[in-house]
């Protein structure tokens, strides 16, 4: 357990409505990943993170944005939500030199 | 680009027995990790094995192990002696330090152990 923990677990929201879920860190993991999970997809990765100030989008990038002004927080924006982001999200962290990622209990988001 | 293939949508299994998860994976990528990633109802993500794949002996993990083919991009999950606990959502994951340690995941194999 790498001590993540997301806020909210579980939010509702309206279409149009802007959305941030964060992530939060206690074990001073360099790299940080957000993924939305949907039936028949697995995970996909939205953006990530190697360090404070320094991301990139990943393969499912367009209607989100992420800022990480901290090495133990890593935030998740939904400018205008649409119900096509309906989905869980899961934060995961990870350091250079370890393989494997450690993930966050997920939010599941419902954008009505 | 690399893709991961989890081709058997839903499973079942007797309690006690054996059942097999497959994966094939396609990369160019000679330096790479695998890994079995099990998902509970409490959606959870926790790990259960993983793979070098510079290693060519099979990882075990307990009730766990894998049955890695490099050459023929292979990476089954074999869980012996299934319990009611194993019931969860399994996928599974490649990544390559040479593409920044980002993960790819397969669709994910729906398990469900009967008792």
């Amino acid at each position: 357990d790498a001590g993540i923990t997301q806020s909210p677990r579980h939010k509702v929201t309206e279409t149009g409505t802007p959305v941030t879920l964060r992530c939060h860190q206690t074990e001073n993991h360099r790299y940080m990943y957000w993924y939305r999970q949907d039936p028949g997809h697995g995970l996909r990765l939205i953006h990530y993170s190697y360090g404070v100030k320094d991301t990139d989008k990943g393969e499912v990038s367009d209607g989100y944005s992420v800022s990480r002004s901290k090495t133990e927080d890593f935030l998740l924006t939904l400018e205008s939500a649409t119900s096509s982001q309906t989905s869980v999200y899961f934060c995961a962290t990870g350091a250079p030199g370890r393989d494997e990622q450690y993930f966050g209990p997920g939010t599941r988001l419902t954008v009505t | 680009a690399q893709t991961v293939t989890q081709s058997q949508p839903e499973m079942s299994v007797q309690e006690a027995e054996t059942v097999t998860l497959s994966c094939t994976y396609d990369t160019s990528e000679n330096n790479y990790y695998l890994f079995w990633y099990k998902q509970p109802p409490s959606r959870q993500m926790i790990l259960v094995i993983r793979q070098e794949a510079y290693k060519q002996q099979n990882a075990t993990e307990n009730r766990f192990s894998v049955n890695f083919q490099k050459a023929a991009k292979s990476f089954s999950l074999k869980i012996s002696d299934s319990q009611l606990g194993d019931t969860a959502m399994y996928f599974c994951a490649f990544m390559s330090p040479n593409t920044g340690n980002q993960f790819y995941f397969g669709t994910g194999t729906s398990l469900t152990v009967i008792p």
